[in-house]
């Protein structure tokens, strides 16, 4: 099956900061989605890109999909920005919905 | 609109004893997938239903069982618990987002087997 990487496993960043986190995948994929993990356990959805590039506020993801990888910005970080981001992808040849999740990165964002 | 519920948030159970899970997609997704979390093995897929036919199952043993029913309501069903069943159990809703399909989660329910 599929594999995905994320990187890095953990970042501590001072508040007002920028981060780039990456998301390395090793075939060919149908589905793209970012996600930050909130404290209670829930996935809340920040980007869905299978290719290309889109902003939202603060953040901002870019999908590169000959070249299998996607990367998460987050510019003038927050503490509320703390939690861990997860990116799952959708293989190309897979008719139905499952997502192979990433490790994740685990954020922390210092006051 | 509303979101994807799951019922209950919490459940302790015993080893040996069965749980039942229950998931409420999105109005109108008729696809669920499940996901169980531990720290050890991260996010992992169980299994999706659509239309109220498994359409792709994980790596699990067959003690991991689900059903969906006409409405889209899913459930998922452990017997026989082990400890290593403890774990966070997250539903998605799956509906389509331009050509593909966008997934959408629940809260989860967190399992605990003592």
């Amino acid at each position: 099956g599929i594999q995905v990487e994320q990187s890095p496993p953990d970042l501590i960043l001072q508040e007002g900061a920028n981060s780039t986190l990456r998301c390395n995948f090793s075939d060919s994929v149908n589905n793209l989605q970012w996600f930050h993990q909130n404290p209670w356990g829930q996935l809340i959805n920040l980007f869905y890109i299978p290719s290309g590039t889109k902003q939202n506020g603060r953040l901002s993801a870019t999908t590169v999909a000959t070249e299998r990888y996607s990367l998460l910005y987050i510019s003038s970080s927050q503490t509320t920005d703390s939690g861990v981001y997860f990116c799952a992808v959708g293989e190309w040849d897979n008719a139905g919905n499952m997502l192979t999740f990433g490790g994740g990165t685990r954020l922390m964002v210092k006051p | 609109k509303a979101g994807v519920t799951q019922t209950p948030r919490y459940l302790i159970k015993t080893r040996g004893q069965q749980v039942t899970l229950s998931c409420s997609p999105i109005s109108g997704h008729r696809s669920v997938s499940w996901y169980q979390q531990t720290p050890g093995q991260g996010l992992q897929f169980l299994f999706e239903y659509f239309s109220e036919t498994q359409r792709n199952k994980g790596n699990f043993p067959g003690r991991f069982s689900g059903r969906q029913f006409s409405n889209s309501r899913s459930e998922m069903n452990v017997s026989t618990l082990e400890l290593g069943d403890s774990a966070l159990y997250l539903c998605a809703s799956n509906g389509k987002t331009g050509l593909n399909t966008e997934a959408f989660f629940g809260q989860g329910t967190r399992l605990t087997v003592v």
